[in-house]
């Protein structure tokens, strides 16, 4: 059974400090896996996928995340966080199955202090 | 890039009455598009897919005749809560796949209050 598992509910940061988010799965196949940020009263935005190609993946806004099949990780960073960057934050695994069905984490709320 | 319009993006409606939640997907066609509710401060979690020209797949727990949804095009799909209560109350977003298997976008959400 596949399924995403975000170690922290809550992550503080000051501005201008790394930022990492952390994001373990498991599936039973290679896996397509994401990071999607939430505003309060927003949809999902994509920030950055990872689907088999290069183990260290780019994103928007500065972020970057990387996939270790040793670890079943695909923790999520950022040199230097900015007030804008307070969100909400989803790990989501895409299974090999053709349903399309997404699996999400729980979530992580960054917070982000001056 | 992809877009997927939702709307109405908040709604406030007397209880006993229906509403309905159009998803558009605006610049691709969107073989399968899917219905999340999300409550506060939790994750989404997935109603029912959605795949053009067919019955919608209701995951467990979730009514089917409560929560009708239509997929009637390739860039429509529609969920009408019917006989709103207030636990229906809640943030309700789309997801569109794109056919071409680039991947998932999705809407603004929907804020629908039943008072």
């Amino acid at each position: 059974a596949q399924s995403v598992t975000q170690l922290d509910s809550h992550v503080s940061v000051s501005e201008g400090t790394p930022v990492l988010l952390r994001c373990n799965y498991s599936s039973s196949y290679s896996p397509s896996l994401f990071w999607y940020v939430q505003h309060p009263n927003k949809g999902l935005q994509l920030l950055l996928k990872y689907t088999s190609a290069a183990t260290l993946v780019k994103g928007i806004n500065g972020f970057e995340a990387e996939f270790k099949k040793s670890e079943t990780s695909f923790h999520l960073t950022k040199p230097s966080a900015h007030m804008s960057d307070a969100a909400e934050y989803f790990c989501v695994v895409s299974p090999s199955s053709n349903t399309g069905k997404l699996i999400f984490g729980q979530g992580t709320t960054l917070q982000v202090k001056p | 890039g992809a877009v997927v319009s939702q709307h109405p993006s908040w709604v406030i409606c007397k209880s006993g009455t229906s509403v309905k939640i159009e998803c558009r997907s605006l610049d691709f066609q969107a073989t399968t598009m899917f219905w999340y509710r999300q409550f506060p401060k939790q994750s989404l979690m997935l109603m029912a897919t959605s795949n053009e020209g067919s019955k919608a797949t209701y995951e467990q727990g979730v009514e089917k005749d409560k929560f009708l949804i239509n997929h009637a095009s390739l860039t429509l799909s529609t969920l009408t809560v019917t006989s709103a209560h207030p636990e229906d109350s809640s943030f309700y977003i789309c997801s569109a796949r794109d056919r071409r298997g680039l991947g998932y976008t999705f809407g603004s959400g929907t804020r629908l209050t039943v008072v």
